[in-house]
């Protein structure tokens, strides 16, 4: 049982670059989440899906857009690449009304 | 006014005490209470989760949740140097939140043998 699943682990980008970040999940979770986390602020929401072809802005949504076409998997896109977005990302999925959320073990992307 | 405030430590504690670990909160219609233990370069891991007011104990572990002063404790008995590390508590519910969990920035946790 792999739960949820990021990939890739590490990157490294020149600024403007364009990259994806890919989640999947396999336990039949509505609900999907991309994080960002960054030292001292904490895990900030970026986007959200509560259902397949559904997503929904986070706290700092700006830079990013997401896509949920398969109900396991949750995709986060960077078009064009900046130095703020050096972070560690992390996805998490759930079920509805506030199960608890499990998550991946996280994609380190450091951006020249 | 942040929705979650949570001393980032670092606190360091022998093998053996008894840690406590708090936030505060912001929002009254918050109702779900989870804290998530996080070691170096790993994705947080679900440790407690309660609803509502009250304590819910799991071995040495013991959540506290005061929703009339808005405050969420965690307490750690016979603290292990496997304890060792990042604590965030993480409230929601309520309104359209929508399955959303505001995280605390975390405590980093060391205990020493």
């Amino acid at each position: 049982n792999a739960g949820v699943t990021q990939t890739p682990k590490f990157r490294v980008l020149k600024t403007g670059q364009s990259m994806t970040l890919l989640c999947a999940q396999d336990m039949n979770h509505e609900y999907m989440y991309w994080y960002r986390q960054d030292p001292g602020m904490g895990l900030r929401l970026i986007h959200y899906s509560v259902g397949e072809g559904t997503t929904a802005k986070g706290e700092v949504p700006d830079g990013y857009n997401v896509s949920r076409l398969k109900k396991q998997n949750f995709l986060l896109g960077l078009e064009s690449a900046a130095p703020s977005q050096t972070s560690v990302y992390f996805c998490a999925s759930s079920y509805p009304n506030y199960q608890p959320q499990h998550f991946g073990d996280g994609t380190r992307l450091s951006i020249l | 006014q942040k929705e979650v405030e949570q001393d980032p430590g670092p606190l360091s504690v022998p093998e053996g005490a008894i840690v406590s670990l708090n936030c505060t909160y912001s929002n009254s219609a918050f109702q779900y209470f989870m804290w998530y233990r996080q070691y170096s370069r790993k994705g947080p891991e679900l440790l407690m989760y309660t609803y509502s007011s009250g304590n819910k104990e799991d071995g040495r572990f013991t959540a506290q949740v005061d929703k009339s002063s808005k405050y969420i404790s965690l307490f750690i008995r016979d603290s292990q140097p496997s304890d060792s590390a990042t604590y965030l508590c993480a409230p929601g519910g309520g309104g359209s939140t929508l399955g959303r969990l505001y995280f605390g920035r975390g405590t980093q946790l060391t205990v020493w043998p």
